[in-house]
């Protein structure tokens, strides 16, 4: 069962730009965590949010999580070509689901225009 | 970070033959895996946790017998889609769990390559 919705369903903007992707989910969570695809590979973690954490950073990544709206956002700064992908995020659902189980959202396929 | 292998990477078989994917991890112990598969364009949804020394634990929906999972060591599972027919033709994905198991960061997945099945 889906248990993340993350809009847009694709998005594609020119380099340099900044590309926002939003997931909302359905019940409450331990962490969110947000993956990216290559198409056709596995999946690579790019960083995990606690419930009690309300934005952070990695690189050119930053996250927000909004536990009152069940939402979270990945912001991508200053695209690039290699930034096209898709982009998933992942709850674990807290004591619904087991302990390491995660559910993943629908995703976004980002496409970064040179 | 920690490796998970999975082969093969591609795989055309005939309809009613079985396959057999393997997923490793390579630098570190997993007693449970997890088997996902994906259509294209579309999310990963969770077929089953493999639990090393037990049976595996399947999702709703999803044939035991279709579909067998052993998890015969602390670095291997495996999938074997048993009696394949088109319909079967997708991606499956394994992943472990991050270790040390650190408690702020159980969830965290490692993904192996994939697996593209095409069933003809």
């Amino acid at each position: 069962s889906q248990q993340g919705e993350e809009d847009p369903q694709a998005l594609s903007i020119q380099e340099g730009e900044n590309a926002t992707m939003n997931c909302s989910y359905k019940t409450s969570i331990n962490n969110l965590q947000w993956y990216r695809q290559n198409s056709g590979r596995g999946l690579v973690h790019l960083i995990l949010i606690r419930s009690n954490e309300r934005e952070k950073h990695s690189g050119r990544l930053r996250v927000t999580l909004d536990t009152s709206k069940k939402s979270s956002s990945l912001l991508i700064t200053a695209s690039r070509a290699a930034d096209t992908a898709s982009y998933f995020c992942a709850t674990d659902a807290g004591w619904a689901f087991g302990d390491d189980k995660i559910i993943f959202g629908k995703g976004t396929r980002l496409h970064i225009l040179p | 970070g920690a490796v998970v292998s999975q082969h093969p990477s591609w795989v055309i078989c005939k309809s009613g033959t079985s396959v057999k994917i393997e997923c490793r991890s390579l630098d570190f112990q997993a007693t449970t895996m997890f088997w996902y598969r994906q259509f294209p364009k579309q999310s990963l949804m969770l077929m089953a946790t493999s639990n090393e020394g037990s049976k595996a634990t399947y999702e709703q929906g999803v044939e035991k017998d279709k579909f067998l999972i052993n998890h015969a060591s602390l670095t291997l599972s495996t999938l074997t889609v048993t009696s394949a027919h088109p319909e079967d033709s997708s991606f499956y994905i394994c992943s472990a769990p991050n270790p040390p198991r650190l408690a702020s960061a159980k969830n965290i997945q490692y993904f192996g390559a994939g697996t593209r099945l095409s069933v003809l």
